[in-house]
């Protein structure tokens, strides 16, 4: 699995969008870029995936740079249960290697 | 749809006391299965994984060992605990086979060995 490096934390304004990088240079051409997050006390949640394209579904958005060495996870409007660590995996296989993350405070 | 059951969510346990944990999996077959652990404050350590029943890949030595009876059931153990072995218990799955799928966390069971 390619190497992902995140910012260990970051704030944002609830309602406001939710950017959160990642960079994972290293990644191979058969390796998806997924992003998981976990509340505190709970498993972590699967949000979303992608190979080359941007993605999106109704949690979030996945924005992949044409050169795939990095990621961008958007929660277009977040609230304050968006509050959690933020996993940004890329992988070829399962089962998933688990960083350090980004913990993501959203603040009223 | 699939849904991921374990239990208990929550135990303590005393040191040297055996262990057992449980994970099912419903709505799906030929899961792949995998057991993680997070120690307080740190990041998820895979322990475990199953392609298929009978099928155990370790991936840390530890006190622990897995089982999977059954095609939807994923046991931990332990015939004896220590206290590092305290720490939250996740079960996940995946769909089997070839290609690349996202794994799907269970409740997790949190453990305090005493």
């Amino acid at each position: 699995d390619a190497k992902t490096t995140q910012p260990p934390s970051m704030d944002c304004a609830e309602g406001r969008a939710a950017n959160l990088p990642c960079n994972h240079s290293t990644i191979s051409g058969n390796e998806y870029v997924y992003w998981y997050r976990q509340i505190h006390s709970q498993g972590p949640q699967y949000i979303i995936h992608g190979l080359k394209n941007n993605e999106t579904n109704e949690m979030a958005s996945l924005i992949i740079t044409e050169d795939r060495k990095s990621s961008t996870l958007i929660l277009p409007h977040a609230t304050l249960r968006d509050t959690a660590v933020y996993y940004c995996i890329a992988s070829g296989n399962t089962p998933l290697v688990f960083g350090k993350g980004t913990r993501l405070s959203v603040i009223a | 749809s699939q849904t991921i059951h374990q239990w208990p969510a929550t135990l303590v346990q005393p040191v040297g006391s055996p262990l057992s944990l449980e994970c099912t999996v419903e709505g799906t077959s030929n899961p792949n299965l995998y057991w993680y652990r997070q120690a307080a404050g740190r990041g998820l350590q895979l322990l475990f994984y199953s392609v298929g029943i009978g099928q155990i890949s370790s991936e840390v030595p530890q006190n622990l060992s897995a089982s999977r009876p059954q095609d939807r059931q994923f046991i931990l153990s332990s015939k004896k605990l220590l206290l590092s072995d305290s720490g939250f218990y996740l079960c996940a799955w995946s769909p089997g086979g070839q290609g690349t799928y996202e794994q799907y966390f269970g409740p997790g069971t949190r453990l305090t060995v005493t």
